[in-house]
């Protein structure tokens, strides 16, 4: 089992629609997960972190954390063709400081 | 302005002569690393550094190095450079507190003919 899985997609949605994108994770105690956005040929950036089980609200993005679960999620509300891009879950295994990264989920918003 | 840079962004050559990608980080940032990304593949780790003079590797560290004398500065050497390492290389960097965010640089495409 990978570390951190993500379906590879395309996701694609309709422009103003909800955009949902998951992740799943292994390591039982990992404990800093990461929304990073990556547009084709450009460099990660990142857009969401989050600590602590639960939802976190930044704008039109809400990250959800379910650590029983062990999952972590990206909603993108009112979606953009702008948004079209490749998400990358990030997650931190304990004790170290640098992160694994998910294969990416693509998605396409299309107008 | 904070940045990682990178140089070449863009490099074309022959198998078996030795290369060097630059990294260089203004944040003073403590840890950095290599990752190379391949379709499909994703993002994979390379090596990375905890400190200065403090390397280890990461999940595909075969065919490359690297050395951290300062602070600043992380170069990828690959010695003998082979096909299978065309690719996109991204540097990173993150501090050792807070949120560990990865700032990455722009990237380098390589190619290996």
């Amino acid at each position: 089992q990978k570390e951190v899985e993500q379906n590879s997609g395309p996701l694609s949605v309709p422009e103003g629609a909800i955009a949902s994108l998951n992740c799943t994770y292994s390591d039982r105690v990992s404990q800093s997960f990461f929304w990073y956005r990556q547009y084709s040929g450009k460099s990660p950036e990142l857009i969401m972190s989050i600590y602590s089980n639960g939802d976190k609200e930044d704008g039109r993005f809400t990250a959800q954390l379910n650590k029983a679960s062990q999952y972590v999620s990206l909603l993108i509300r009112d979606s953009q063709p702008s948004d079209s891009a490749t998400y990358l879950c990030a997650v931190n295994k304990p004790g170290s400081y640098i992160p694994t990264f998910g294969r990416g989920t693509s998605l396409i918003v299309h107008p | 302005e904070a940045q990682v840079t990178q140089n070449p962004r863009y490099l074309i050559t022959v198998t078996g002569k030795k290369l060097t990608v630059t990294c260089s980080q203004n944040m003073n940032h403590e840890y950095m690393s290599w990752y190379r990304q391949d379709p499909g593949l994703g993002l994979r780790q390379i090596y990375y550094s905890m400190n200065v003079e403090v390397t280890d590797k990461g999940d595909v560290p075969e065919g490359y190095k690297v050395s951290r004398k300062e602070k600043r500065n992380f170069p990828l050497i690959l010695e003998s450079p082979s096909p299978n390492q065309t690719s996109l290389y991204f540097c990173a960097s993150s501090r050792r507190e807070g949120s560990y965010e990865q700032y990455f640089g722009p990237g380098t495409r390589l190619t290996v003919t």
